[in-house]
């Protein structure tokens, strides 16, 4: 049981270049949802997911795109970066509405 | 956005000392509250949930009072280990059950 997984760990993009930051859980939970964060800031909600096929946004979703075609995956699509996007950025799940989420390890990037 | 809110610290202890963290929440239709911590920005990691009566779990007890919208997290006998950032975390009805965070506090354990 891998619980969330992340890839990659880490990643250095130029100003302009897309990217897809890769999310998957064997936990069959219907939520999942992408977070990033700042130095010195609580995570921020990017976009989030209830289930397959379904995806909205979050807090602060200007420059990023998701889909969720099946339970199981969550990628966050980054286009044209930005190096405002620099950040961590932490994919989680949670079964319910109402139990704990379990976190990826991370995806730490610099946009340059 | 409603907001949770944190006292950041740091809170710098000496081994062995009982430290308290306290996080108030705006959002009056939050259902469920934790205590995560983090340790130099790797992933969040649940420490405990909080409920309304009171946990306890060995050294850490957390409480929920949800009429005043405030959770407080009791570390005893703080352990070097201890030192990590502990992140307040509601979750609300809305944007799918989203978690909302605390910007957290800093502790550090000294011997």
């Amino acid at each position: 049981n891998a619980g969330v997984t992340q890839t990659p760990k880490f990643r250095i993009l130029k100003i302009g270049q897309s990217m897809t930051l890769q999310c998957a859980q064997d936990m069959n939970h219907n939520y999942m949802y992408w977070y990033r964060q700042d130095p010195g800031m609580g995570l921020k909600l990017i976009y989030y997911s209830v289930g397959a096929g379904i995806t909205d946004k979050g807090e602060v979703p200007n420059g990023y795109n998701v889909s969720r075609s099946t339970t199981e995956d969550f990628p966050l699509r980054l286009e044209l970066a930005a190096p405002s996007q620099t950040s961590v950025y932490f994919c989680a799940s949670t079964k319910d509405g109402n139990t704990e989420a379990f976190f990826g390890q991370g995806t730490r990037l610099t946009v340059v | 956005r409603k907001e949770v809110e944190q006292d950041p610290g740091p809170f710098n202890v000496p081994e062995g000392a009982t430290v308290a963290f306290n996080c108030t929440y705006s959002n009056s239709a939050s259902q469920s509250f934790f205590w995560y911590r983090q340790d130099c920005r790797k992933e969040p990691k649940l420490l405990m949930s909080v409920y309304s009566s009171g946990n306890e779990d060995g050294r850490f007890t957390a409480q929920l009072n949800r009429a005043s919208q405030y959770i407080s997290l009791l570390i005893r006998d703080s352990k070097l280990s201890d030192s990590a950032t502990y992140l307040c975390v509601v979750r609300i009805p809305q944007d799918g059950y989203a978690l909302n965070f605390g910007k957290g506090t800093s502790l550090l354990v000294t011997p």
